[in-house]
């Protein structure tokens, strides 16, 4: 089972550069989300989506966007990125009911660096 | 303003002996508690929770207490091993709509020393 997939594992942009962060689950779970962790600031909501077709922002949306492309499916964009974006970021899903709704899987990060 | 807080950023252990890992949260809509684990250039993984109903549960080498009173929950390892040597997040979440986001600490890194 591969669970959460992100890709890329790794990126370097330039100022200014755009980019989409992948992000699939097979799980059939309903809602995910979108992390960034940054040293000493733990684990910040970036955007979630709780259902196909909905999204919403988190705690730090600044400079982000985001598409639930399909249940599986779940994308970050940087439309112009910034240094202060230089971060791991996570996808992760969660199931909306039953005993295992508040679980969160995550998947193995996107370490990206802004110059 | 942190909600969940994890007061101890780093804890050393010897192997065979018990770790312990303390959260606070503020917010008394909090119901449900987790722990995660996570190691470097790895994504967390889930590794046990509590509802509030309960004042403690028990996976293995792994106990996670729940004093909602003193809005306090311990995780405890034991026996402490050298793979447990990673960084622990406590995490806490409500019940309904908006709520059951999940609210993270900034986390414990444990050393477990052969």
């Amino acid at each position: 089972n591969a669970g959460v997939t992100q890709t890329p594992k790794f990126q370097v942009l330039k100022t200014g550069q755009s980019m989409t962060l992948q992000c699939a689950q097979d799980m059939n779970h309903n809602s995910m989300y979108w992390y960034r962790q940054d040293p000493g600031m733990g684990l910040r909501l970036i955007y979630y989506s709780a259902s196909e077709g909905t999204t919403d922002k988190g705690e730090v949306p600044n400079g982000y966007n985001v598409s639930r492309l399909n249940k599986r499916e779940f994308s970050l964009r940087l439309e112009s990125a910034a240094p202060s974006q230089t971060s791991v970021y996570f996808c992760a899903s969660s199931e909306v009911r039953g005993p295992a709704k508040n679980i969160q899987y995550f998947g193995a990060g996107t370490r990206l660096s802004v110059l | 303003d942190q909600q969940v807080k994890q007061n101890s950023p780093s804890l050393s252990v010897q192997e065979g002996r018990i770790s312990i890992l303390n959260c606070d949260y503020t917010n008394s809509m909090f119901d449900y508690f987790l722990w995660y684990k996570k190691y470097p250039a790895e994504g967390p993984t889930f590794l046990i929770s509590i509802s509030s109903i309960k004042d403690k549960n028990e996976d293995g080498r792994f106990t996670v207490f729940l004093n909602k009173s003193a809005k306090h929950l311990s995780l405890h390892i034991v026996p402490s091993q050298p793979g447990d040597s990673a960084v622990y997040f406590c995490a806490a979440s409500g019940s309904a709509g908006n709520n059951r986001k999940l609210i993270w600490g900034l986390g414990t890194s444990l050393a477990v020393n052969p």
